[in-house]
């Protein structure tokens, strides 16, 4: 029972730098989106995806690029990298949008 | 942009009921509210959600007021590992977005 699945758990960058951010899940659910936690805050939306193919934005979508080419994965871009990106990211799914969602257990982003 | 409003902070001590109050005077005809809880370090974690019929599962207990705006989480024995903040949303069904507003939520302490 892996459920939504975000890797890496944790990760340094250096301003200016690249990565993407994994998720996958397992219960082909259609729904997908990207969450950030700044600290003493609550969660904001980045980008959101109702299935393969199709994707929008969030809440707080600058400086971050998504794509859904498969049902299962739903990787999340930071073509380049600034201090006020660090935060944790949290990735979810559900069947629907307005279903109950699960939670990936978040990547901790500092950069530098 | 919270719709609701909870109190910070609650403490209960383990084997009790902890009651967490939500308000949600505004609430819409089609907005359900929804219950998550986050551990710490970990992702957000889906309860219980309902309409205006209270509604129970085999973690938490949810009672709506008949005007629905207000409403109580109910955890009926309270142990160390739902020490937790808990965040009540509402949440409009259908949705397109997927999009959880996440306010400051509860923290809940479990005491021995």
């Amino acid at each position: 029972n892996a459920g939504v699945t975000q890797t890496p758990k944790f990760q340094v960058l250096k301003t200016g730098q690249s990565m993407t951010l994994q998720c996958a899940q397992d219960m082909n659910h259609e729904y997908m989106s990207w969450y950030r936690q700044d600290p003493g805050m609550g969660l904001r939306l980045i980008h959101y995806s109702v299935g393969a193919g199709i994707t929008d934005q969030g809440e707080v979508p600058n400086g971050y690029n998504v794509s859904r080419s498969t049902t299962e994965d739903f990787p999340l871009r930071l073509l380049s990298a600034a201090p006020s990106q660090t935060s944790v990211y949290f990735c979810a799914s559900s069947y629907t949008p307005w279903q109950p969602q699960h939670f990936g257990d978040g990547t901790r982003l500092s950069i530098l | 942009d919270a719709k609701t409003t909870q109190p910070p902070s609650m403490d209960c001590a383990e084997g009790r009921a902890a009651n967490l109050p939500c308000n949600h005077s505004t609430i819409s005809g089609n907005e359900y509210v929804y219950w998550y809880r986050q551990i710490h370090s970990q992702g957000p974690q889906y309860i219980i959600h309902g309409l205006k019929n209270n509604e129970t599962n085999e973690m938490a207990s949810l009672i709506i007021t008949e005007d629905r705006k207000s409403s109580t989480l109910i955890l009926p024995h309270a142990t160390l590992r739902d020490t937790a903040v808990y965040y009540c949303i509402v949440f409009p069904q259908p949705s397109n977005t997927g999009k959880l507003i996440f306010g400051q939520g509860t923290t809940l302490q479990v005491k021995p």
